[in-house]
């Protein structure tokens, strides 16, 4: 069974780092794009960026180039999703997904979703 | 980028309705659509891409059609199970992007 288990809600406070991650199983990892996805109340679901874990080729939505960084260890099957200098506005529930590769762009196994808040 | 306008808002039927959700694209994105169910405190889900392929384990009182920039989703006998938001996907162009998505509500 495939299966995304992404790691558990963070709080930070603005300026300070944080890298969340995503644990792949039930197939094999480094064969699969894994996206990220930005859900808020206010802007929706939002594509951040891909990665191939198979050779760490990377993918990113223009706004959000330079504001975060994805990686991916195929060794422990986990994708990573890091900001070095987070601002209140990155609070937001973050999921991983797998890419279905029908398509190559479409999401066909999700993970259940980190919660990271951000506030002074 | 490519804005995906999903309509209406919020949709609100029996069991055993139709439903018809539409997602209007601002450009032609050929067939390069998905759409996702996102039931209260779930992931999103698969449904369909290409406008009209089911994902894996979808059920067939769901299916897709359009091309260029009209698409619309019907759920042809709501079940009590279809509440929540639905969203479509582009990937015809870069950045992917979704539509606001539209709210199911079972009466």
């Amino acid at each position: 069974e495939v299966q995304l288990v992404q790691s558990g809600g963070e709080m930070r406070k603005p300026g300070e780092s944080v890298k969340i991650s995503c644990k792949g199983s039930g197939y094999t990892f480094s064969n699969y794009w894994i996206g990220w996805v930005r859900q808020t109340p206010r802007k929706g679901l939002e594509w951040m960026g891909v990665i191939y874990p198979g050779d760490s080729d990377t993918r990113y939505n223009p706004s959000f180039q330079g504001q975060v960084t994805i990686s991916a260890d195929e060794s422990i099957t986990t994708a990573f999703l890091e900001w070095k200098s987070l601002k209140t506005s990155d609070t937001a529930l973050y999921y991983c997904a797998r890419i279905l590769v029908a398509t190559g762009k479409t999401f066909d196994y999700w993970g259940q979703g980190t919660l990271l808040t951000v506030s002074s | 980028e490519v804005v995906l306008t999903q309509s209406p808002g919020t949709l609100s039927l029996s069991p055993g309705e139709r439903a018809t959700l539409s997602c209007r694209a601002s450009q032609n994105i050929v067939t390069y659509l998905a759409w996702y169910q996102q039931r209260p405190g779930q992931a999103p889900r698969l449904l369909i891409y290409g406008t009209s392929t089911r994902a894996t384990g979808i059920t067939d009182r769901f299916s897709g059609s359009g091309s260029g920039r009209e698409f619309t989703l019907t759920i042809s006998t709501l079940e009590p199970e279809d509440l929540g938001v639905y969203y479509c996907q582009q990937y015809g162009s870069s950045p992917w992007t979704f539509g606001q998505g539209t709210k199911v509500e079972i009466k």
